[in-house]
């Protein structure tokens, strides 16, 4: 059984760029979340996709955008990159809302975008 | 507007000492609360998860503590030892909204010195 991988592990991109961050799912996961974590921060939900569908979304612009493929892996897309969207970011995944340890995310090891 | 609050900040405790770490909710209407540890510059571990219905969770040294009235968890470290240094974070989930809710507290960083 793999674990949450994301990819790249860093990335520097100056302002008004547009990057695309990548995540592959635990086997088994068909709901996978996106989080924003700030320095010194908790992370920060932006939105989640559950079986290739959005299934709720954080207080983020829509230049933060998401996609899930059919075998659950997810993309997370952000346009016109300002200097306060240097972060961590997190994917998670989990087997989707029914209950119980179900519920339990597990996090990948994070991509660290710097903005310049 | 749920807030979550993790006091202290910072912890150092000498190896093999017992230890709390705190974490308190605003709004009780919670689904879950789950704990999880965070090394520097890495993604999150979960540790525990507790449900609305549930009073605490154990797993080998951990154990978390629920208690929705008073919103407060504790999560108990037995016998620290220096692999346990890391920032712990408990995340809320509320009983409406789903995921797109969840409220992570601060964390607080504990450092185990041998």
């Amino acid at each position: 059984e793999t674990g949450v991988t994301q990819s790249p592990t860093h990335l520097i991109k100056t302002r008004g760029q547009q990057v695309t961050l990548r995540c592959s799912s635990q086997s088994g996961h068909n709901t996978v979340s996106w989080y924003q974590q700030a320095l010194g921060q908790g992370p920060q939900f932006i939105f989640q996709y559950y079986r290739e569908e959005e299934n709720g979304r954080g207080n983020f612009p829509p230049r933060f955008s998401g996609l899930q493929f059919p075998n659950y892996s997810s993309e997370l897309n952000v346009n016109a990159l300002e200097l306060d969207d240097s972060a961590l970011y997190l994917c998670a995944s989990s087997l989707g809302g029914t209950g119980g340890v179900a519920d339990t995310q597990y996090f990948g090891p994070g991509t660290r975008l710097t903005v310049l | 507007k749920q807030e979550v609050t993790q006091i202290p900040a910072a912890l150092s405790v000498p190896e093999g000492e017992n230890l709390v770490l705190n974490c308190s909710f605003t709004d009780s209407a919670i689904y879950n609360l789950q704990w999880f540890r965070q090394d520097p510059g890495k993604g999150l571990t979960s540790l525990l998860l507790i449900q609305s219905s549930q009073r605490e969770q154990t797993s080998g040294r951990l154990n978390a503590s629920l208690d929705k009235s008073s919103g407060r968890s504790t999560l108990y470290i037995a016998a620290s030892q220096p692999g346990d240094s890391a920032t712990y974070l408990c995340a809320v989930r509320p009983s409406y909204g789903g995921y797109q809710k969840v409220t992570f507290g601060t964390g607080t960083k504990l450092q185990v010195i041998p």
